[in-house]
């Protein structure tokens, strides 16, 4: 079955501080990866996405992400965390399913980046 | 550029009625959209995928006369709910795909702000 596991409900970073939000999938063939960040009471904004190419992908304020295939993570990181981070954040593979390309979300991890 | 908007952004409206919501793709084109429902801290769930000029594709346990689609165009669809209830309370956002480059396979989502309904 395809699937993306967010293991950690909660992610408490203090501001400056480097981040990681984990997330692993599974998915039949090569999988197309995608963080959003959604602040409360919005939408998902894209942050970045993984097709092919450098495993290492850099996306939107700062943050970036690494593929590991042997893994099957797609773990998003960011240097020195903000405050203005503290959102939560959707790990996303696209699969197709009934002749659709569809996006299986995690059940998602909330950043808090305390001061 | 990359831009969806939803309207409205809140309604509340008394059981038994009918309510709208709109998405639209401001500064491109969309040939699938997507409506997600989402509960308090919960992920989202796919609802249906709407593909223009043609009927919506429901997943699984979502009805189908009950939330009525309509992608009319390559820049709007449309989500009804039917005769609303207080269980339809729920924050609804729809997501339009681009498709990028000369490859679609490089397609991304980009979501809507969100519509909160509330049924009293």
């Amino acid at each position: 079955a395809q699937s993306v596991a967010q293991p950690e409900d909660q992610v408490n970073v203090a501001e400056g501080n480097p981040l990681t939000v984990k997330c692993t999938y599974s998915v039949s063939g090569n999988p197309y990866l995608f963080w959003y960040v959604q602040y409360p009471n919005r939408g998902l904004q894209f942050l970045l996405k993984y097709i092919t190419g450098d495993n290492l992908v850099k996306g939107s304020y700062g943050f970036e992400a690494e593929f590991n295939k042997s893994q099957t993570s797609f773990h998003l990181k960011k240097p020195s965390a903000l405050v203005s981070d503290s959102a939560l954040y959707f790990c996303a593979v696209r699969a197709l399913s009934g002749g659709y390309n569809k996006l299986i979300f995690g059940a998602g991890t909330r950043l808090a980046v305390h001061p | 550029g990359a831009v969806v908007s939803q309207h409205p952004s809140r309604v509340i409206c008394k059981s038994g009625t009918s309510v709208k919501i709109e998405c639209r793709s401001l500064d491109f084109q969309a040939t699938t959209m997507f409506w997600y429902r989402q509960f308090p801290k919960k992920s989202l769930m796919l609802m249906a995928t709407s593909n223009e000029g043609s009927k919506a594709t429901y997943e699984q346990g979502v009805e189908k006369d009950k939330f009525l689609i309509n992608h009319a165009s390559l820049t709007l669809s449309t989500l009804t709910v039917t005769s609303a209830h207080p269980e339809d309370s729920s924050f609804y956002i729809c997501s339009a795909r681009m498709i990028g480059g000369r490859s679609a396979s490089t397609d991304t989502q980009y979501f809507g702000p969100g519509t909160r309904l509330t049924v009293l």
